[in-house]
Order: C-alpha cells, then structure tokens, then sequence
C-alpha cells in the first residue's frame, strides 16, 4: 500500500502565484489532515476534514483553502502565495483521532515562496 | 495558546543510557495522547499511544506514562541507540469535540555513540 501520498514533493513559487497540493490516501480513512511545520513552531494545523464533503479550520488557516470531493483526497490550494507560507507542509489521513487509531503522515512538501 | 507543550527543544543523551522526553497539556479533555518520531526530509511516523484510563504504556525500549492530575506525559526509551535520534513530537486528542490531534513543538533526541 501506498499510504498516504503527497503531490508535489518540491516547489518554488512566486509571490502571488496560486498552487494546490495533492494528498491522496488508500487506507479508506475518514479523516484527513494539512499540517505545516516550521522551525521552533512545530506542527501546526491548517485546515482538516472528518469525512467526504466536509472540512473544517485549524490553527492556522488564513491564506489556504481546501477540498474534500473525494474521500481519498485533500487537496490544500493557495490563492495568493506569501513569503510567509513558505514551509513543509505535512497531510496526515486517520480512521478517527480516537483510541487506537494513530494519524499517518506523507512524506510532506517543501514550498517556498519567493 | 498553546494546549500541548514540550518546553525541551533537545535533549542530547549517551548510546545505551534512558532518553526521557517530556510533555506538558493544558486542555482537560484530551482524553488520548500519541507520540510520534520524525526523521529529516520525512513525514512523522506514529510511535506510542496512551489512552487517559491507563497511566502507563509499553512497546519494548518505549514506554509511556501519563500522569492526569498534573496533565503530563513522558516518553522514556530505554536503552537509548544512535538510530532513535530524531525529532519527537507529542500529541493528543479530546472526546466529544473538535475531533483533530493537536501537537507539540517537538524535542529533538541526539543519542551519542
């Protein structure tokens, strides 16, 4: 199994350019997650989503938006890049945050806006 | 503000010696708690796992303890090898609520050789 997949793993953007990153899982997870990582900040939570269809705010979720068309993708977009979304960026997909059941992480994507 | 805290940036230890990292929680529905590691360049991979009606949970050189009435967890790895060198991030979820794990900033582990 592939697990969780992150698409694309490298990117250099432009100072408002737009861009959508791909996370796609093949476990039939329910939830699904966008995390960033910066150094000292740890991981922090953009946007996630408990089920097809569904989304929710995280801890840092001005400038992004997301969808969750399909129950085995996520995808992360942003509309107007900043030199402040440069960071890694991490998907996570779980059967639930809930006893038992751990979140699997992609191997991320390293943005950098320019 | 910050509901799950891991006020040690790094810890460095010798090969064979205990690794204790520590986690600090504010938010009194956390019910269960994860420990994940992270290698350079890779996406984080789930470790350890206690749920709030156990104080203690074991996975051969890892063990977990969660202590409520201070709202602390501890992640010991013992004996310590060069391999679990590596960020390690603490993690936690609440019941009946916003259904999403919270993490850490992270502490990073160097085991000396």
């Amino acid at each position: 199994n592939a697990g969780v997949t992150q698409t694309p793993k490298f990117r250099v953007l432009k100072t408002g350019q737009s861009m959508t990153l791909l996370c796609a899982q093949d476990m039939n997870h329910e939830y699904m997650y966008w995390y960033r990582q910066d150094p000292g900040m740890g991981l922090r939570l953009i946007h996630y989503s408990v089920g097809e269809g569904t989304t929710a705010k995280g801890e840092v979720p001005d400038g992004y938006n997301v969808s969750r068309l399909k129950k085995q993708n996520f995808l992360l977009g942003l509309e107007s890049a900043a030199p402040s979304q440069t960071s890694v960026y991490f998907c996570a997909s779980s059967y639930a945050p809930r006893v038992g059941t751990e979140a699997f992480f992609g191997q991320g994507t390293r943005l950098t806006v320019v | 503000d910050q509901q799950v805290k891991q006020n040690s940036p790094s810890l460095s230890v010798q090969e064979g010696r205990i690794s204790i990292l520590n986690c600090d929680y504010t938010n009194s529905m956390f019910d269960y708690f994860l420990w994940y590691k992270k290698y350079p360049a890779e996406g984080p991979t789930f470790l350890i796992s206690i749920s709030s009606i156990k104080d203690k949970n074991e996975d051969g050189r890892f063990t977990v303890f969660l202590n409520k009435s201070a709202k602390h967890l501890s992640l010991h790895i013992v004996p310590s090898q060069p391999g679990d060198s590596a960020v390690y991030f603490c993690a936690a979820s609440a019941k009946g609520g916003s259904e999403k794990l919270v993490f850490g900033k992270g502490t990073k582990l160097t085991v000396n050789p």
